[in-house]
């Protein structure tokens, strides 16, 4: 099953915070988060692993709550670049972490 | 950008034409995938490759099937092209960096099925 992803939609006021939320019914062993601007491919952003290893981005910061199978993604002090669409991929333990499950995104849009 | 190369970029075809889809990656990854992305769908698996000749199905496989004889290069094909197969086509390598994989998208192939 594909993770859900809340909110479908944000949008901001340039400087301001968001948080995305990817939640899982099955047991995680990753989650990869990844932006997308219109017409482009996704780009990677970040991946979280079961333990508490990650790495990412150095200006976007993530979560991984391995007891609720959910991570969250936070934006602070957002610029305009950071507008497009987010979306989480999970690894499932027990499964292979090469294959990826992808939610269906979150548009954010930051405004000046 | 992982040195990963989708031909063509953009293609109109009719229904029931059979269509090949390439990616080509230069740096000698062993996984490779097929997604297509839909509106209101994200990201979805059709196939993938974990090395030469080695494939398996993901989760929406029908209609297509994928080749891969060499290291770099994984072929999707669709047998008998249908309108429900217009999409955009992503291809993906999966990289090992600082013991961590992550998986690098192409470019992307949009297709029309007329």
């Amino acid at each position: 099953q594909q993770p859900v992803q809340s909110p479908q939609a944000v949008i901001l006021r340039e400087g301001e915070d968001a948080v995305i939320n990817c939640s899982s019914s099955k047991a995680l062993y990753s989650v990869h988060w990844y932006r997308q601007k219109h017409g482009e491919a996704p780009v990677f952003l970040m991946i979280l692993l079961k333990g508490g290893e990650q790495k990412g981005h150095e200006k976007i910061s993530a979560s991984f709550n391995e007891k609720k199978q959910q991570s969250s993604l936070y934006l602070t002090a957002s610029q305009l670049s950071y507008s497009g669409t987010y979306f989480c991929g999970t690894g499932y333990s027990g499964g292979s972490n090469y294959k990826l499950t992808f939610g269906k995104g979150t548009l954010l849009t930051v405004n000046p | 950008d992982a040195g990963i190369t989708q031909s063509p970029r953009h293609k109109v075809t009719e229904t029931g034409t059979p269509v090949t889809l390439r990616c080509h990656q230069t740096e000698n990854h062993r996984y490779m995938y097929w997604y297509r992305q839909d509106p209101g769908h994200g990201l979805r698996l059709i196939h993938y490759s974990y090395g030469v000749k080695d494939t398996d199905k993901g989760e929406v496989s029908d209609g297509y099937s994928v080749s891969r004889s060499k290291t770099e290069d994984f072929l999707l094909t669709l047998e008998s092209a249908t309108s429900s197969q217009t999409s955009v086509y992503f291809c993906a390598i999966s990289r090992l960096l600082e013991r961590i994989d992550e998986q690098f998208f192409g470019p992307g192939t949009r297709l029309t099925v007329l």
